[in-house]
């Protein structure tokens, strides 16, 4: 069964670097994932698709801040040069067999 | 440019039903998969169900199997969500989303959602 894992929390100093983890469940390291940004009171945005290989494909106007890669099962959202209004809930998201599949989300906090 | 926009959510008592609509523009409809996700007050995101380009091969979150059914009029570029019997737990905002193609399709673009609140 596909699970994605995600840290609760992450947070990094205004103008610095923060680096996201979604892990894929046992069986499941070729899959490619998604990542979404969900701002305070807002709906979902796309970012980016991250394959197997470290390739990712951005959603229209994404800035190069954000970047993606992988290794192994697990699949990177960095985000460089923090910014105020990145502070956000991060979701990683696949698709199984039949079944879409969410992680529980990273908040991320600039300080 | 791609929309999609939903309507169709408000206040129901609980056992009632309501059918959600998702009008999409700016994409050629009949070629994507589509899927319906919510997020309960507080909560993280939660998939519901998804259906072919064509209409067929629809899929189901347990939770909402056999009382959800989702469909779409690709004449009309519309998606529809039916949600029946209707539980406080389903409380949430729904949202729609395109499908991206190829062999991991992932969700890369969304609709602002519409709410729903099931009062007991």
């Amino acid at each position: 069964q596909l699970v994605l894992t995600q840290s609760p929390s992450a947070s990094a100093s205004l103008g610095a670097s923060v680096n996201l983890t979604c892990t894929l469940s046992s069986g499941h390291s070729s899959y490619a994932i998604a990542w979404h940004q969900q701002q305070p009171e807002m709906g979902p945005r796309y970012l980016m698709k991250v394959n197997s290989d470290g390739s990712h494909i951005k959603g229209d106007g994404i800035p190069d801040r954000f970047s993606g890669s992988s290794s192994g099962a697990e699949r990177y959202l960095t985000i460089s040069s923090l910014q105020s209004d990145d502070e956000a809930d991060y979701y990683c998201q696949a698709w199984g067999t039949g079944i879409g599949v969410f992680g529980a989300g990273t908040k991320v906090t600039v300080l | 440019e791609v929309q999609l926009l939903e309507s169709g959510g408000g206040l129901v008592h609980h056992g009632g039903s309501l059918r959600l609509s998702c009008a999409a523009s700016g994409f050629t409809f009949s070629n994507y998969a589509m899927t319906w996700v919510r997020q309960a007050p507080g909560k993280g995101l939660e998939w519901v169900s998804a259906i072919g380009g064509s209409g067929g091969s629809p899929y189901y979150a347990d939770s909402v199997k056999g009382r959800f059914s989702i469909t779409r009029d690709n004449s009309k570029n519309t998606l529809y969500l039916q949600v029946n019997s209707l539980r406080a737990e389903d409380t949430a905002v729904y949202y729609c989303a395109k499908f991206s193609t190829g062999q991991w399709p992932v969700l890369d673009y969304w609709g602002q959602g519409t709410l729903v609140t099931v009062s007991s």
